[in-house]
């Protein structure tokens, strides 16, 4: 067990809607980061904050958004799905913003029907 | 562009038979190079990180090292429960602390 939680642990919804996800980082853990696992792509990553702001973008869609509140938990946001976006989705926690670990929490599948 | 390029895409093993997985990685000004563990439908699990060239690590059975073009994950004598995918990850030097994954090596391992 990393210390990361994610929710929820499955999601099935359909074409055009918008789901959100939720992370909680490691205690004392500052940063979060978002990755994307697909069978074809592999894990590619999203979006980073740190205590708040955000600090890095990925190849992030504009359809997809993400945040980190006070309390350091972070939710990211897909909206107008589609079908490609059946992925797992992770989050990932550090204790800073450099080159610490990351680590892993147990993910979250999405399927858009 | 950072790239990272793991071989084999599947390794089959006999229990005890050791082994090495490859990672091969391009990337201007790495700052630490991380391999995972992934059992299907769970997060990686952090196994270790390498900074420079020459540098090694272990943990049980498993043993890491580090080039400047490349990374080896050595299995000695594998079991069963050693079955899983392994990932390698880059991390480039800058303000970004992304990591760049390799699509992984899915290892078997028969008793």
């Amino acid at each position: 067990d990393s210390g990361v939680t994610q929710t929820p642990k499955h999601l099935i919804t359909a074409t055009g809607q918008r789901v959100t996800l939720r992370c909680s980082p490691r205690s004392g853990d500052l940063s979060v980061y978002w990755y994307q696992q697909s069978l074809d792509q592999g894990l590619q990553f999203l979006i980073h904050y740190y205590n708040g702001e955000e600090r890095a973008k990925g190849n992030i869609l504009e359809r997809f958004s993400a945040q980190q509140f006070p309390d350091l938990h972070s939710e990211l946001n897909l909206s107008s799905l589609e079908l490609g976006d059946s992925a797992l989705y992770f989050c990932a926690s550090s204790v800073g913003n450099s080159q610490e670990t990351q680590y892993f929490g147990p993910g979250t599948r999405l399927l858009v029907l | 562009e950072d790239q990272v390029t793991q071989s084999p895409e599947a390794l089959r093993l006999q229990e005890g038979e050791s082994s090495s997985l490859n990672c091969s990685y391009t990337v201007s000004g790495l700052r630490g190079l991380f391999w995972y563990r992934q059992d299907p439908g769970k997060g990686p699990e952090f196994l270790f990180t390498l900074y420079s060239a020459g540098e090694e690590k272990e943990k049980e059975r498993l043993k890491a090292t580090l080039t400047k073009k490349e990374s080896f994950l050595h299995i000695t004598a594998p079991k069963p429960e050693d079955s899983a995918t392994y990932l390698c990850a880059v991390q480039r030097r800058g303000s970004n602390y992304k990591l760049t994954f390799g699509k992984g090596t899915l290892l078997t391992v028969n008793p």
